[in-house]
């Protein structure tokens, strides 16, 4: 298994600018979740999925879009980038059925906006 | 402030001796995950306690939870220079369709050889 994986690793936009983070794991978990990570700020929940076809909103979804076509794949949509939304971007997944939704994380997408 | 914090924010020791991180939460919760973090690196799961449990062990970690505090603790014995890492606690307050899972800010722990 390959677990979760992101792509790209690392991306730099300018201000405005549209781009699709992708995330998919091959664990066939039914949820999954983008967080954003800033210094000392710890993770903060950008938008989760419990399936597919559900998307809800976490902490900070302003300036996000998400679908959930398939249960592998949740991407995030950043429509018009902010120097705001700097920040190291990590999609995790876990199984609802298990009752303790330990999340597996991929490795993450470092993003600059200028 | 957030759900959980973890206290402290740094920490330094010495190769061998133990590491003993905090976290403090508001509500109540269904379960307490702790996670590291490499540098650079996604989270990777290490412990999950339940509301009913008060400690668990696995391997050289040792967690405990109490519920009337609204505290964890971690604890690493004979660290070693590869537990460098940041550390979070993540609070479960999920209630029926609603899942929520909270991440603290973090403790480095940083191992000296």
């Amino acid at each position: 298994n390959a677990g979760v994986t992101q792509t790209p690793k690392f991306q730099v936009l300018k201000t405005g600018q549209s781009m699709t983070l992708q995330c998919a794991q091959d664990m066939n978990h039914e949820y999954m979740s983008w967080y954003r990570q800033d210094p000392g700020m710890g993770l903060r929940l950008i938008h989760y999925s419990v399936g597919a076809g559900i998307t809800d909103q976490g902490e900070v979804p302003n300036g996000y879009n998400v679908s959930r076509s398939t249960t592998e794949d949740f991407p995030l949509r950043l429509l018009s980038a902010a120097p705001s939304q700097t920040s190291v971007y990590f999609c995790a997944s876990s199984r609802l059925a298990s009752s303790s939704y330990e999340q597996y994380f991929g490795p993450g997408t470092r993003l600059t906006v200028t | 402030s957030q759900q959980g914090e973890e206290d402290p924010q740094a920490l330094s020791i010495q190769e061998g001796e133990n590491a003993t991180m905090n976290c403090s939460y508001k509500t109540s919760i269904n379960n307490l995950q702790w996670y590291r973090q490499n540098s650079g690196r996604g989270l990777v799961h290490l412990i999950l306690i339940r509301s009913n449990e008060r400690e668990k062990h696995s391997g050289r970690l040792r967690v405990t939870l109490d519920t009337s505090k609204k505290s964890s603790s971690l604890l690493i014995t004979a660290s070693r220079a590869a537990d460098t890492a940041s550390y979070f606690c993540a609070t479960d307050t999920s209630g029926g369709s609603n899942y929520k899972l909270t991440f603290g800010k973090g403790t480095l722990l940083t191992v000296n050889p």
